[in-house]
């Protein structure tokens, strides 16, 4: 059974920093790109970030380039968001979400996590 | 980026209706669109890929039809559990993935 658990979500200070963990089991981790996508409280869907399947290709949404680093430890099986220089916008959920065509990013997300809560306030 | 429009925002509907919703895109996606159903507190669900095929375990009420930059969701006859948010989702090749705004599906 393909599960995706996050964690590291928190209240931080604006201007501050956070790492998210989402730990993947019950596929082959390396073979799949993933994803972060997040949702503001009460509001929709927002792509975040994209690693592929090697890590050695990554896409950043502009409202977050430059201050989010998305990676992943194929060993531990395991994706990590980076997050830099917080802002209030950048409160909500978020989620990881797998792809569901091996070797290809540009995929349909078929199994998502629960998500970790994030909140950016003084 | 590609932008995805989605409507309406909201729909009321009953039980046993016949219920359609629109996604435009900015731009061309062939048929690299997904359909999701969100409901409160719980993650996004796949319903509907590549604009038409069923996700395994949907329920056949649930199509999809559409391609270039229209598409739609449609519900044959709405059930109580379809009471939801449904968001398109597209992710044309070496395009940035983007998701409509959602449209929420009320009961009348």
């Amino acid at each position: 059974e393909v599960q995706l658990l996050e964690s590291g979500g928190g209240l931080v200070q604006p201007g501050g920093s956070l790492r998210l963990s989402c730990a993947a089991s019950g596929f082959t981790f390396n073979s799949y790109a993933v994803n972060w996508v997040r949702q503001a409280p009460g509001k929709g869907l927002e792509w975040v970030s994209a690693i592929s399947g090697s890590g050695g290709t990554t896409f950043y949404a502009d409202s977050v380039k430059g201050r989010f680093t998305i990676s992943r430890d194929n060993s531990k099986n395991t994706l990590y968001l980076q997050m830099n220089s917080l802002r209030a916008e950048d409160t909500a959920l978020y989620y990881c979400a797998k792809v569901a065509i091996k070797t290809s990013s540009w995929s349909r997300f078929d199994y998502w996590g629960q998500g970790t809560l994030v909140t950016v306030s003084s | 980026d590609i932008q995805m429009t989605q409507s309406p925002s909201t729909l009321s509907a009953s039980v046993g209706d016949r219920v359609t919703i629109t996604c435009r895109a900015s731009q061309h996606i062939s048929s690299w669109l997904a359909w999701y159903q969100q409901k409160p507190g719980k993650a996004p669900k796949l319903l509907i890929y590549d604009a038409s095929s069923l996700e395994s375990g949907v329920p056949s009420r649930f199509s999809g039809s559409g391609s270039g930059t229209e598409f739609t969701l449609t519900i044959s006859s709405l059930q109580p559990d379809d009471f939801a948010t449904y968001y398109c989702q597209q992710y044309n090749t070496y395009s940035l993935w983007t998701f409509g705004q959602g449209t929420k599906v009320e009961i009348k």
